[in-house]
C-alpha cells in the first residue's frame, strides 16, 4: 500500500508568500522525508524528521509531524520562483511516494 | 563523493534490444533502490536491494531484471521492453532508511521504439 500522499496535487503563489503543504501515511514509521523534483530530473533529499521530533527546521522549510495523526506538513517560507518543483515526502517504512504537490510561484 | 551516478542519461531502444541501466555509488550506502517515473506522476518502486541482496521486488516484469555485483553497483538489464515502459528510471542509495535519507541519481530518460 502507498505511504506518502501529499496535498494539495497543485499549489500556486506569487513569489514572497508561503507555501504549506501536507502529507499522510499509514503505519508506523522511524522518519518521514521530504523531497524535491524539478521537471524530468531525480529527486533532491530536503529534510528528514524522526518519529520523536515534532518539528524541524532548515532555512526557508519548516517540517512538522503528528504521528497521532500520521501526518506531516512541509512550509517554505519567503518563496521563490526557484522553489517552482514537485514536492514528495516519503517514509522509511516502505519509500514510496505519493501523487506529490507540484508548486509554481510566480515571479 | 556524495553522489549517485546514473549512465546512460538518455538511452533509445528498440524493443528486441538488450541494454543495461547501470547505477553507482560510492557513500557506503548498503541500500540501493531502482524506481520507475512516468511524466507527471511519483517515482514507482520497483526493486529494493539491502547489503547486495534483493529484498523488494515489486512484481515488476521479468523484462526487467536487477543486478548487485558489489555494494557500490546496481544495473538493470532491459530486454525485450515495450513502448509503455518508455520512462525516467531513477536509482537511489541509503546509508539505513531508518535513520538517513536517500540520495538519488538524476536518471536515466529511457525512450522504447
Amino acid at each position: 500500500s502507498q505511504q506518502g500522499e501529499e496535498d494539495p496535487q497543485a499549489l500556486s503563489i506569487q513569489e514572497g508568500e508561503n507555501a504549506t503543504m501536507n502529507c499522510s501515511y499509514k503505519t508506523s514509521i522511524n522518519n518521514l522525508q521530504w523531497y524535491r523534483q524539478n521537471s524530468g530530473r531525480g529527486l533532491v533529499h530536503l529534510i528528514l524528521i524522526r518519529s520523536n521530533e515534532r518539528e524541524k527546521h532548515s532555512g526557508r522549510l519548516r517540517v512538522t509531524l503528528d504521528t497521532s495523526k500520521k501526518s506531516s506538513s512541509l512550509l517554505i517560507t519567503a518563496s521563490r520562483a526557484a522553489d517552482t518543483a514537485s514536492y514528495f515526502c516519503a517514509t522509511d517504512a516502505d519509500m514510496r511516494f505519493g501523487a506529490g504537490t507540484r508548486l509554481t510561484v510566480k515571479p | 563523493d556524495t553522489e549517485v551516478t546514473q549512465t546512460p542519461k538518455h538511452l533509445v531502444m528498440g524493443m528486441t534490444n538488450k541494454k543495461s541501466l547501470k547505477c553507482e555509488q560510492h557513500m557506503g550506502h548498503r541500500a540501493m533502490y531502482w524506481y520507475k517515473q512516468k511524466a507527471k506522476k511519483p517515482p514507482e518502486l520497483m526493486f529494493v536491494y539491502s547489503y547486495e541482496k534483493l529484498s523488494i521486488n515489486e512484481s515488476v516484469p521479468s523484462r526487467f531484471s536487477p543486478e548487485c555485483p558489489n555494494s557500490s553497483l546496481l544495473n538493470l538489464h532491459l530486454h525485450a521492453l515495450q513502448p509503455e515502459d518508455s520512462a525516467l528510471y531513477l536509482c537511489a542509495s541509503s546509508q539505513d532508511p531508518k535513520y538517513y535519507g536517500y540520495t538519488f541519481g538524476s536518471g536515466t530518460r529511457l525512450t522504447v521504439v
